[in-house]
């Protein structure tokens, strides 16, 4: 079965400051996509980034990036020069390939970001 | 402004009363989805549809029931629900159903059953 893991419930970080959430995963296959989606407030399920397992390259979306270590099964996102506007649910998705489009979530990180 | 509409945004009814949920996507896409979000828990995918046929049941009680009528429209008609099924209902598309593809979500219908 897969399962994503999200062990940290609530984060906070200043504004500006840099913030590293955290995902680990597990799947007996080799082939996925792996996903960041943002839900704000207003509940919308917003994809901020994607990579793809084949990729060794982290992929990067201006101040987002991720560290995706596919040994260890993880794919942390970093958030830098973090703005009010990031305070939101993280979650941490994957899709396998054969297995149609279905994601499979994590729990979610709640993100505060402080004056 | 969301491609993909759902409404109603909130909803409040009896174990009695029967219900429907709308969604309606603007991106031409041809894959519909139907995920339920609780507390504490993970999304849960529900139904999928592709190209106005369902390609997924995810052992959804019979009391929820979809609808695709085309590739723009998804429905969730519900009766008889339990107050557990109280919770918030995303609705989502994709151009294709191919795995990787990017899944775009609504807002969200707020379901709370009495």
């Amino acid at each position: 079965a897969q399962t994503v893991t999200q062990s940290q419930p609530e984060m906070s970080v200043q504004e500006a400051e840099t913030v590293t959430l955290s995902c680990t995963y597990d799947t007996s296959e080799n082939n996925y996509y792996l996903f960041w989606y943002k839900q704000p407030p207003s509940r919308q399920m917003i994809l901020v980034i994607r990579q793809e397992a084949y990729k060794q390259q982290n992929a990067t979306e201006n101040r987002f990036s991720v560290n995706f270590q596919k040994a260890a099964k993880s794919f942390s996102l970093k958030i830098s020069d973090s703005q009010l506007g990031d305070t939101a649910m993280y979650f941490c998705a994957f899709v396998i390939t054969g297995g149609g489009n279905k994601l499979t979530f994590g729990t979610g990180t709640q993100l505060k970001v402080e004056l | 402004e969301t491609g993909v509409t759902q409404t109603p945004r909130h909803l409040v009814m009896g174990m009695t009363n029967k219900k429907s949920l709308k969604c309606e996507q603007h991106l031409g896409h041809n894959a519909m989805y139907w995920y339920k979000q609780s507390a504490k828990k993970p999304l849960e995918l529900m139904f999928v549809y592709s190209l106005e046929e369902r390609v997924e049941n995810n052992s959804v009680p019979s009391r929820f029931s979809p609808e695709c009528p085309n590739s723009s429209h998804l429905f969730l008609h519900l009766h008889t629900l339990q107050p557990e099924d109280s919770a918030l209902y995303l609705c989502a598309s994709s151009l294709g159903q191919g795995y990787g593809n990017t899944i775009y979500f609504g807002e969200g219908s707020w379901l709370t059953v009495v």
